[in-house]
């Protein structure tokens, strides 16, 4: 069983609507966890970060950590033709030494916003 | 403004040569990293490196070997080439100090061995 699983759609969703991505993880260490953005044939881009368990919002974008759940969710509103892309979730324990910066991804999820 | 460049961006060769995959960062970053995408998209950590000392290590055959001459460089050399190897390799940095979920990752280099 993978750390980090995540479902990899494909989703197609029409212009306009509420996008809901999930990851659930097993390892209770992970305290960061991000959502990156990964356009084809280009390299992922960090969109949201939340440290611990709450709500993050920005512009459509709203990420949620559950961590006794063990669950996380991004959120997109309003969803756009230009929010095509695959969306990874990726955690992190944080803290120094050989965690540090080690980031475990989930598989990502292909979106598609068709107009 | 390139961020993360890598080179080469495409890469086709045989198996059993020796390549190299070439990093370099203009952010002033000091953390430099090598992931691994395979074809499902699976994205996994290989090496990180801060102010040139080897970090973080994953299970990887020694046939990947990381160097980083400078904070802001980063290479990776693989030698005798397999099948397995196919893939795309990202370059990330990042800077300490409790920023390193704050990657910014390079175009990839995709890696096709036949």
């Amino acid at each position: 069983q993978k750390e980090v699983e995540q479902d990899p759609g494909p989703l197609s969703v029409p212009e306009g609507a509420i996008v809901s991505l999930n990851c659930t993880y097993s390892n209770s260490a992970f305290q960061y966890f991000m959502w990156y953005r990964q356009y084809s044939r280009k390299g992922p881009e960090l969109l949201m970060y939340t440290y611990s368990s709450g709500n993050k919002e920005d512009g459509r974008f709203t990420a949620q950590v559950d961590k006794s759940s063990k669950y996380i969710s991004l959120f997109i509103r309003d969803s756009q033709p230009s929010d095509s892309a695959t969306y990874l979730c990726a955690m992190s324990a944080g803290a120094g030494g050989t965690s540090y910066g080690k980031l475990t991804f989930g598989q990502g999820t292909i979106l598609t916003v068709h107009p | 403004d390139t961020a993360v460049s890598q080179t080469p961006k495409y890469l086709v060769t045989q198996m059993g040569n020796d390549k190299s995959i070439k990093c370099e960062q203009n952010l002033g970053h000091d953390t430099m990293y090598w992931y691994k995408q395979d074809s499902k998209k699976f994205l996994k950590i290989m090496f990180s490196y801060n102010n040139k000392e080897l970090i973080i290590n994953e299970t990887v055959p020694n046939r990947f070997s990381p160097k980083s001459p400078d904070k802001a460089h980063l290479n990776l050399h693989i030698n005798s080439l397999e099948l397995g190897d196919s893939a795309v390799y990202f370059c990330a940095s990042s800077l300490t100090g409790g920023r390193g979920y704050e990657q910014y990752f390079g175009p990839g280099t995709r890696l096709t061995v036949t």
